[in-house]
Protein backbone atom coordinates (compact mmCIF):
# COMPACT_ATOMS: atom_id res chain seq x y z
CA UNK A 1 0.00 0.00 0.00
CA UNK A 2 0.70 3.62 -0.86
CA UNK A 3 1.12 6.26 1.76
CA UNK A 4 2.90 7.98 4.64
CA UNK A 5 4.40 6.13 7.79
CA UNK A 6 4.97 7.95 11.03
CA UNK A 7 6.97 6.61 14.10
CA UNK A 8 6.31 6.11 16.77
CA UNK A 9 3.11 6.46 17.80
CA UNK A 10 3.78 7.92 21.15
CA UNK A 11 7.03 9.36 22.12
CA UNK A 12 8.27 11.04 25.42
CA UNK A 13 10.87 13.72 26.15
CA UNK A 14 12.76 14.11 29.01
CA UNK A 15 14.05 17.77 30.03
CA UNK A 16 16.58 18.71 28.14
CA UNK A 17 16.58 15.67 25.58
CA UNK A 18 16.50 16.04 21.68
CA UNK A 19 13.83 13.55 19.99
CA UNK A 20 13.36 12.57 16.45
CA UNK A 21 10.26 12.37 14.56
CA UNK A 22 10.71 9.64 11.43
CA UNK A 23 8.28 10.29 8.41
CA UNK A 24 8.71 7.66 5.84
CA UNK A 25 6.40 8.53 1.99
CA UNK A 26 6.36 5.94 -0.76
CA UNK A 27 4.01 7.72 -3.20
CA UNK A 28 7.07 9.43 -4.97
CA UNK A 29 5.92 12.35 -3.92
CA UNK A 30 8.36 15.68 -4.24
CA UNK A 31 7.14 17.86 -0.90
CA UNK A 32 6.81 16.85 2.67
CA UNK A 33 5.65 18.98 5.10
CA UNK A 34 5.49 18.96 9.47
CA UNK A 35 2.81 20.52 11.25
CA UNK A 36 1.72 20.75 14.80
CA UNK A 37 -1.33 19.73 16.20
CA UNK A 38 -2.61 21.40 19.75
CA UNK A 39 -6.59 21.18 20.76
CA UNK A 40 -8.62 23.59 19.21
CA UNK A 41 -5.69 25.01 17.56
CA UNK A 42 -5.70 23.33 14.28
CA UNK A 43 -2.52 22.41 12.14
CA UNK A 44 0.29 24.80 12.09
CA UNK A 45 2.86 24.55 9.35
CA UNK A 46 7.01 23.66 11.64
CA UNK A 47 8.82 22.90 8.06
CA UNK A 48 8.26 21.83 4.50
CA UNK A 49 10.44 20.83 1.45
CA UNK A 50 9.49 21.43 -2.30
CA UNK A 51 12.12 18.38 -3.28
CA UNK A 52 15.25 16.82 -1.85
CA UNK A 53 18.04 18.69 0.22
CA UNK A 54 15.96 22.01 0.41
CA UNK A 55 13.27 22.89 3.11
CA UNK A 56 11.87 26.11 4.19
CA UNK A 57 10.95 27.57 7.81
CA UNK A 58 7.08 27.15 8.30
CA UNK A 59 5.03 29.81 11.38
CA UNK A 60 6.40 28.20 14.12
CA UNK A 61 9.66 26.82 13.50
CA UNK A 62 11.57 28.26 16.29
CA UNK A 63 13.09 24.87 18.59
CA UNK A 64 12.76 21.98 15.42
CA UNK A 65 14.87 21.03 13.36
CA UNK A 66 14.87 18.80 9.47
CA UNK A 67 16.71 17.13 7.02
CA UNK A 68 15.46 16.28 3.35
CA UNK A 69 18.56 14.15 2.33
CA UNK A 70 16.24 11.35 0.77
CA UNK A 71 12.83 12.02 -1.59
CA UNK A 72 11.06 9.70 0.90
CA UNK A 73 12.11 10.63 4.35
CA UNK A 74 11.57 13.95 5.69
CA UNK A 75 12.53 13.46 9.69
CA UNK A 76 11.74 16.11 12.39
CA UNK A 77 13.76 16.82 15.71
CA UNK A 78 11.84 18.59 18.40
CA UNK A 79 15.23 20.22 20.05
CA UNK A 80 16.04 20.71 23.82
CA UNK A 81 14.86 24.57 22.86
CA UNK A 82 11.50 24.30 22.24
CA UNK A 83 9.45 24.59 25.32
CA UNK A 84 6.42 23.45 25.36
CA UNK A 85 7.05 20.57 22.64
CA UNK A 86 3.47 18.19 23.88
CA UNK A 87 1.77 18.11 20.84
CA UNK A 88 0.41 15.57 18.11
CA UNK A 89 2.49 16.05 15.09
CA UNK A 90 1.42 15.42 11.92
CA UNK A 91 3.58 14.72 8.21
CA UNK A 92 2.19 15.02 5.51
CA UNK A 93 3.34 15.12 1.59
CA UNK A 94 2.00 16.04 -1.93
CA UNK A 95 2.87 15.60 -5.42
CA UNK A 96 4.58 18.90 -5.81
CA UNK A 97 4.94 21.48 -3.62
CA UNK A 98 2.41 24.02 -5.43
CA UNK A 99 -0.06 24.69 -2.71
CA UNK A 100 -3.35 23.27 -5.22
CA UNK A 101 -2.09 20.00 -4.52
CA UNK A 102 -3.70 17.54 -2.25
CA UNK A 103 -1.86 16.96 1.12
CA UNK A 104 -1.64 13.27 1.95
CA UNK A 105 -1.48 12.37 6.04
CA UNK A 106 0.22 10.29 8.35
CA UNK A 107 -1.24 8.81 11.57
CA UNK A 108 0.89 11.19 13.50
CA UNK A 109 3.03 10.90 16.14
CA UNK A 110 2.07 11.91 20.10
CA UNK A 111 4.76 13.62 22.07
CA UNK A 112 4.54 14.01 25.74
CA UNK A 113 7.43 15.58 28.53
CA UNK A 114 7.83 13.14 31.20
CA UNK B 1 0.41 36.16 9.88
CA UNK B 2 -2.47 35.78 7.29
CA UNK B 3 -5.02 33.48 8.98
CA UNK B 4 -8.06 31.57 7.92
CA UNK B 5 -10.93 31.88 10.54
CA UNK B 6 -13.47 28.76 10.87
CA UNK B 7 -17.05 28.94 12.99
CA UNK B 8 -18.18 27.40 14.58
CA UNK B 9 -15.54 25.64 16.94
CA UNK B 10 -18.27 23.23 17.77
CA UNK B 11 -20.99 22.08 16.39
CA UNK B 12 -23.28 19.56 17.44
CA UNK B 13 -26.69 17.69 16.22
CA UNK B 14 -28.89 15.29 15.57
CA UNK B 15 -28.99 12.62 13.52
CA UNK B 16 -30.83 13.61 10.57
CA UNK B 17 -30.27 17.84 10.74
CA UNK B 18 -28.05 19.42 8.24
CA UNK B 19 -24.76 21.10 9.53
CA UNK B 20 -22.93 24.09 7.87
CA UNK B 21 -19.21 25.26 8.57
CA UNK B 22 -17.87 28.76 7.35
CA UNK B 23 -14.58 29.92 6.41
CA UNK B 24 -13.21 33.07 5.91
CA UNK B 25 -10.07 35.12 5.11
CA UNK B 26 -9.36 39.29 4.87
CA UNK B 27 -7.33 38.32 1.33
CA UNK B 28 -8.36 36.62 -1.53
CA UNK B 29 -7.28 32.87 -1.55
CA UNK B 30 -5.83 31.16 -4.38
CA UNK B 31 -7.77 27.86 -3.83
CA UNK B 32 -9.18 26.34 -0.65
CA UNK B 33 -9.31 22.56 0.37
CA UNK B 34 -11.43 21.14 3.12
CA UNK B 35 -10.26 17.91 5.11
CA UNK B 36 -12.27 15.67 7.61
CA UNK B 37 -10.17 14.16 10.24
CA UNK B 38 -11.97 11.16 12.30
CA UNK B 39 -11.26 11.23 16.33
CA UNK B 40 -7.87 9.97 16.71
CA UNK B 41 -7.28 10.16 13.25
CA UNK B 42 -5.15 12.08 10.66
CA UNK B 43 -6.90 14.79 8.12
CA UNK B 44 -8.31 13.38 4.88
CA UNK B 45 -8.62 15.35 1.75
CA UNK B 46 -12.15 16.09 1.07
CA UNK B 47 -11.72 18.37 -1.86
CA UNK B 48 -10.74 21.40 -3.36
CA UNK B 49 -12.16 24.81 -4.97
CA UNK B 50 -10.24 27.00 -7.50
CA UNK B 51 -13.21 29.28 -8.76
CA UNK B 52 -14.71 32.47 -7.99
CA UNK B 53 -18.67 31.16 -6.57
CA UNK B 54 -18.01 27.31 -7.15
CA UNK B 55 -20.18 24.73 -6.01
CA UNK B 56 -18.95 21.01 -5.68
CA UNK B 57 -20.87 18.14 -4.17
CA UNK B 58 -20.20 15.49 -3.11
CA UNK B 59 -23.11 13.12 -2.25
CA UNK B 60 -24.70 14.94 1.31
CA UNK B 61 -21.65 17.17 1.27
CA UNK B 62 -22.01 20.63 -0.83
CA UNK B 63 -18.59 22.94 -0.70
CA UNK B 64 -18.97 26.69 -1.95
CA UNK B 65 -16.53 28.95 -2.24
CA UNK B 66 -17.56 32.31 -2.33
CA UNK B 67 -17.78 34.84 -5.16
CA UNK B 68 -14.71 37.28 -4.01
CA UNK B 69 -12.79 33.92 -3.10
CA UNK B 70 -12.76 35.02 0.49
CA UNK B 71 -15.09 32.77 2.08
CA UNK B 72 -15.98 28.96 1.67
CA UNK B 73 -18.80 26.76 3.33
CA UNK B 74 -19.09 23.15 3.75
CA UNK B 75 -22.68 21.81 4.02
CA UNK B 76 -23.67 18.55 5.27
CA UNK B 77 -27.50 17.89 4.85
CA UNK B 78 -28.97 14.82 6.98
CA UNK B 79 -26.08 14.27 8.90
CA UNK B 80 -25.19 10.69 9.75
CA UNK B 81 -22.95 9.13 12.62
CA UNK B 82 -20.19 8.74 10.14
CA UNK B 83 -19.70 11.99 9.36
CA UNK B 84 -18.49 12.38 13.25
CA UNK B 85 -15.19 14.11 13.08
CA UNK B 86 -13.08 17.76 12.75
CA UNK B 87 -13.30 19.62 9.34
CA UNK B 88 -10.40 21.75 8.63
CA UNK B 89 -10.58 24.48 5.36
CA UNK B 90 -6.96 25.63 3.96
CA UNK B 91 -6.52 28.15 1.78
CA UNK B 92 -3.53 29.17 -0.16
CA UNK B 93 -3.48 33.27 -0.01
CA UNK B 94 -3.18 35.09 -3.48
CA UNK B 95 0.07 36.53 -3.83
CA UNK B 96 1.42 34.06 -1.14
CA UNK B 97 4.33 31.77 -1.66
CA UNK B 98 2.42 29.42 -3.64
CA UNK B 99 3.80 26.54 -1.50
CA UNK B 100 1.83 27.29 1.63
CA UNK B 101 -1.73 26.04 3.21
CA UNK B 102 -3.06 28.19 5.93
CA UNK B 103 -5.29 25.73 7.49
CA UNK B 104 -8.59 27.01 9.63
CA UNK B 105 -8.90 25.70 13.60
CA UNK B 106 -11.58 23.16 12.28
CA UNK B 107 -15.38 22.62 13.23
CA UNK B 108 -15.84 19.36 15.63
CA UNK B 109 -19.14 17.75 14.87
CA UNK B 110 -20.81 15.58 17.01
CA UNK B 111 -23.72 13.87 15.98
CA UNK B 112 -26.66 12.32 18.38
CA UNK B 113 -27.52 8.98 17.08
Amino acid sequence: DGGITQSPKYLFRKEGQNVTLSCEQNLNHDAMYWYRQDPGQGLRLIYYSQIVNDFQKGDIAEGYSVSREKKESFPLTVTSAQKNPTAFYLCASSRTGLSNQPQHFGDGTRLSIL
Amino acid sequence: GQQVMQIPQYQHVQEGEDFTTYCNSSTTLSNIQWYKQRPGGHPVFLIQLVKSGEVKKQKRLTFQFGEAKKNSSLHITATQTTDVGTYFCAGEHSGGSNYKLTFGKGTLLTVNP
